[in-house]
C-alpha cells in the first residue's frame, strides 16, 4: 500500500520567493501532521489537522508559514518570502484519528539561497 | 526549550553487541513515549514505543525501558546488526494530543 508522500522531493529557492510543499497522507488517516528538521536539530512540530477540527497552528515559526488541508486528504504547506533559516527539511507525516503511531513521508529538503 | 533530550550526538558499536540509545525528558506530563529510526533521504520510521504505565516494552531485538522517576527513557537493541545502522528519535507527546516532541537524535553505528 502508498505510503505517505511529498513533493517535491528537493526545492531550491531564492530568499523572498514563495513555496508549496505538498502531502499526501495515508489514505485514511484523518491526521495530518507538518514537521521541519533544520540542520542538527530535531524534528519541530509546526501544524497538525485532524478531521474537520481547527488546525493546531501552535508550532508555526512566523505569519509567513500556513497550511490547508483540502477535503480532508492533501495538504499544501506554504511559505512566503523565504529566508535563509526556513532551509530545512520538512516532513509530513499522518495517523488514524486516535492512532499513536506516526507515519512520515520521506521529506522536501528546501534551500532557500 | 529542549524538553526531550538525547545528549549522546553518536554511538559506534560492534554487531552483535547491545546498544543502548538513551532519552531524557524534561516535561512531567509527557505520558507516551516512542522511537523512531531514520535512514538518510528517508522519513523516520517507527520502531517502538511505551505508555507511562508500563517500565519495559519488547518487541524483537528491541527493548525500551522507562524510568519515570528520573525521566528517563532508554532503548536496547540486541544484538546489533549492521543495518540498524541510523539516526534514532526519541519521541513524546501528552495528554492524549498527537503532537510530538522529538529529541535531537543519536547516530548509531554498528561495525562489523
Amino acid at each position: 500500500g502508498a505510503g505517505v508522500s511529498q513533493s517535491p522531493s528537493n526545492k531550491v529557492t531564492e530568499k523572498g520567493k514563495d513555496v508549496e510543499l505538498r502531502c499526501d497522507p495515508i489514505s485514511g488517516h484523518t491526521a495530518l501532521y507538518w514537521y521541519r528538521q533544520s540542520l542538527g536539530q530535531g524534528l519541530e512540530f509546526l501544524i497538525y489537522f485532524q478531521g474537520n477540527s481547527a488546525p493546531d497552528k501552535s508550532g508555526l515559526p512566523s505569519d509567513r508559514f500556513s497550511a490547508e488541508r483540502t477535503g480532508g486528504s492533501v495538504s499544501t504547506l506554504t511559505i512566503q518570502r523565504t529566508q535563509q533559516e526556513d532551509s530545512a527539511v520538512y516532513l509530513c507525516a499522518s495517523s488514524l484519528v486516535h492512532g499513536n503511531e506516526q507515519f512520515f513521508g520521506p521529506g522536501t529538503r528546501l534551500t532557500v539561497l | 526549550d529542549q524538553q526531550v533530550k538525547q545528549n549522546s550526538p553518536s554511538l559506534s558499536v560492534q554487531e552483535g553487541r547491545i546498544s543502548i540509545l538513551n532519552c531524557d525528558y524534561t516535561n512531567s506530563m509527557f505520558d507516551y513515549f516512542l522511537w523512531y529510526k531514520k535512514y538518510p533521504a528517508e522519513g523516520p520510521t517507527f520502531l517502538i514505543s511505551i505508555s507511562s504505565i508500563k517500565d519495559k516494552n519488547e518487541d524483537g531485538r528491541f527493548t525500551v525501558f522507562l524510568n519515570k522517576s528520573a525521566k528517563h527513557l532508554s532503548l536496547h537493541i540486541v544484538p546489533s546488526q549492521p543495518g540498524d545502522s541510523a539516526v534514532y528519535f526519541c519521541a513524546a507527546k501528552a495528554g492524549g494530543g498527537n503532537k510530538l516532541t522529538f529529541g535531537t537524535g543519536t547516530q548509531l553505528k554498528v561495525e562489523l
